[in-house]
């Protein structure tokens, strides 16, 4: 079975700085990885994925992810945080291995920027 | 190109009622998903269609059936309302293994 998991419910980061959203993921075969961005009382909108290639990863909106298969991990990073860039933020993994066609979701982290 | 749509926005429900949600895309896709989302839990996986005339189980099923009725609409159904079902419904299309592209979801609250 695939999983997800966002270790932190939430993230503060200053205005300006640089921000990290952890994502670490468990699949049996190798991986489709997604990050999505959810504002309040909105849908997902989808920011960058991870299905084969460079294992850094540009998205919308100046974010990046780096896929680390030997740490199972994908993380979203921005160099420099905007106020309008906090939101819930979700990491989403599916496996070529088999299984559901759906994804599976982190549970989430709520991303605040100060400010 | 309205992406994919949803309706209704918000609905109040009586235990042991029931009712459908819609879901409609444009975009063409061949693949449809709902899914709930529940506070701290992340969106599980209801139900999914791969292509028209095919359905399939998710990771949280029970309790609701689907149709995929055409290309472009895939709809959940409960029969029997229950207060676990309370929740915000998310709709979802997509062509594998591209991204999936949500609706602006559905607020149910059962009482």
């Amino acid at each position: 079975a695939q999983s997800v998991a966002q270790p932190e419910d939430q993230v503060n980061v200053a205005e300006g700085n640089p921000l990290t959203v952890k994502c670490t993921y468990s699949v049996s075969g190798n991986p489709y990885l997604f990050w999505y961005v959810q504002y309040p009382n909105r849908g997902l909108q989808f920011l960058l994925k991870y299905i084969t290639g460079d294992n850094l990863v540009k998205g919308s909106y100046g974010f990046e992810a780096e896929f680390n298969k030997s740490q199972t991990s994908f993380h979203l990073k921005k160099p420099s945080a905007l106020v309008s860039d906090s939101a819930l933020y979700f990491c989403a993994v599916r496996d070529l291995g088999g299984g559901a066609d759906g994804l599976t979701f982190g549970k989430g982290t709520h991303l605040i920027i100060q400010p | 190109n309205a992406g994919v749509t949803q309706t209704p926005k918000f609905q109040v429900l009586k235990t042991g009622q029931s009712m459908t949600l819609q879901c409609a895309q444009d975009m063409n896709h061949n693949s449809m998903y709902w899914y709930r989302q529940d506070p701290g839990m992340g969106l599980r996986l209801i139900y999914y269609s791969a292509s028209e005339g095919t359905t399939d189980k998710g990771e949280v099923p029970n309790g609701y059936n689907v149709s995929r009725l055409n290309k472009r609409e895939f709809s959940l159904r409960l029969e029997s309302a229950a207060p676990s079902q309370t929740s915000v419904y998310f709709c979802a299309s997509s062509e594998p293994p591209s991204a999936q592209y949500f609706g602006p979801g559905t607020r149910l609250l059962v009482l």
